[in-house]
Order: structure tokens, then sequence, then C-alpha cells
């Protein structure tokens, strides 16, 4: 099917693991996006990217590594990971940027004990 | 000066009244409004959109509502239904090119009772 896909759904993991989060589009949007939710923080951007091999960070990238080698895919990895990377993290993907309709995935829920 | 502050937190509303959700921001340089709605186990999806240049724009049940002067924006949902029941977020962009970005208020939940 077309669309946004992340995977896993869901996650647990420990302190100080490496943790990949999968995000794949079947448009060809340029832009991909990386967000985390936190209840009381809204949507934050941690990484982007507006074509394959072009990243840039966002408000809070700290911890966390991106690639883009093809434009459908654009995962997400965590270093090692700690508590505070407790969190729903959601990939987007646009055609030309934030100022037209960003779709979102399903979300992967990620657990750091 | 990148924050935007979204209120109330939550919000109740009966079957059929008005819900109104604010949001306000301090950087000028904002210019693309946007409202993203979200479905318990869903990512957001956008609902609707304003420019600067617009003082309201509407779509349906829904209103965006743009006071420039006062650096305030605020969305409204008439006839509110249960389904309309789920997460708003406002949000404003900024910047140029490739590095434009979204910043995101922190959300409010709305029910809508039947």
């Amino acid at each position: 099917d077309a669309g946004i896909t992340q995977s896993p759904r869901y996650k647990i993991t420990e302190t100080g693991r490496q943790v990949t989060l999968m995000c794949h589009q079947t448009w060809s949007h340029s832009y991909m996006f990386w967000y985390r939710q936190d209840l009381g923080h809204g949507l934050r951007l941690i990484y982007y990217s507006a074509a394959a091999d072009i990243t840039d960070k966002g408000e809070v990238p700290d911890g966390y590594v991106v690639s883009r080698s093809k434009t459908e895919n654009f995962p997400l990895t965590l270093e090692s990971a700690t508590r505070s990377q407790t969190s729903v993290y959601f990939c987007a993907s646009s055609h030309y940027g934030v100022n037209e309709k960003l779709f979102f995935g399903s979300g992967t829920q990620l657990s750091v004990l | 000066q990148q924050q935007v502050k979204q209120s109330p937190q939550s919000l109740i509303v009966q079957k059929g009244g008005i819900s109104i959700i604010n949001c306000a921001y301090e950087n000028t340089a904002f210019d693309y409004f946007p409202w993203y709605q979200q479905f318990p186990g869903k990512g957001p999806a956008l609902l609707i959109a304003i420019r600067p240049d617009v003082s309201e724009k509407k779509e349906g049940r829904f209103t965006i509502s743009f006071n420039k002067s006062a650096k305030q924006f605020s969305l409204h949902i008439m006839d509110s239904q249960p389904g309309d029941s789920a997460t708003y977020f406002c949000a404003a962009s900024i910047g140029s090119g490739s590095a434009r970005q979204l910043t995101f208020g922190s959300g409010t939940q709305l029910t809508v009772l039947p």
C-alpha cells in the first residue's frame, strides 16, 4: 500500500543500547522529518532531510543520528539510548517542505528502561 | 522566540457546542500557521492552515481566526461532534527554502460529550 510506514510499532530497550527506527514512504516525497512527541511538549523536530544525502538538525538532535541514502527511507538511530529518549517517534514526509501538508506515519512508541 | 504557546491543555465540550483552542507566538517572522488533528494511536493529520495576510479561514465546521497585531490565532470548531474528540496541535513555520521548520504547540486534548 502507498503511504508512509514506520517500524517497529513498539520497542522496548535498555539504556546504552543502539536502536534504529525505520521510516519508509512510497510517494517519492523530497522532504522527510523525524519528530518526537512528549506530553507537554507537543511535537519537536529531531532531524529532517530535504533530499537524499541531505540531512540537517532540528530542535532536539542530541543523541540521534540519521541517514538518507535513498529518497524513500529515513532511518533514525539512537546510538546509546537513554531514559530521556523514551517517547513516541513520528516520521513525516512532504513534497515541498513544511508549508504544505505533512504526511505522518503511525508512530513508534519507544521505551528505554 | 521560537515558541508557540497553546491553551487550554484539555477541553470538554457538549455535542453541538463550540470548541475554541488558542495559540500565541512571539516571533513575527512566522508566516504559516497550520492546525493538525491527532486521533489516539495515529499520526497527526493536517486539518486547516492559514497565512498571516488573511484574518480568517473556514473549512466546513472548522475556522481559523488570525490576529496578526496580537500575535494570536485560534481554531474554532462549530457544532462539535463526538467524532471530533482528538488532540489538536497548532503550529507555525519560519525560515527559508529547505531550512524552513515547523514549531508545534503543546497540544489540546478535546473531548466532545454525546
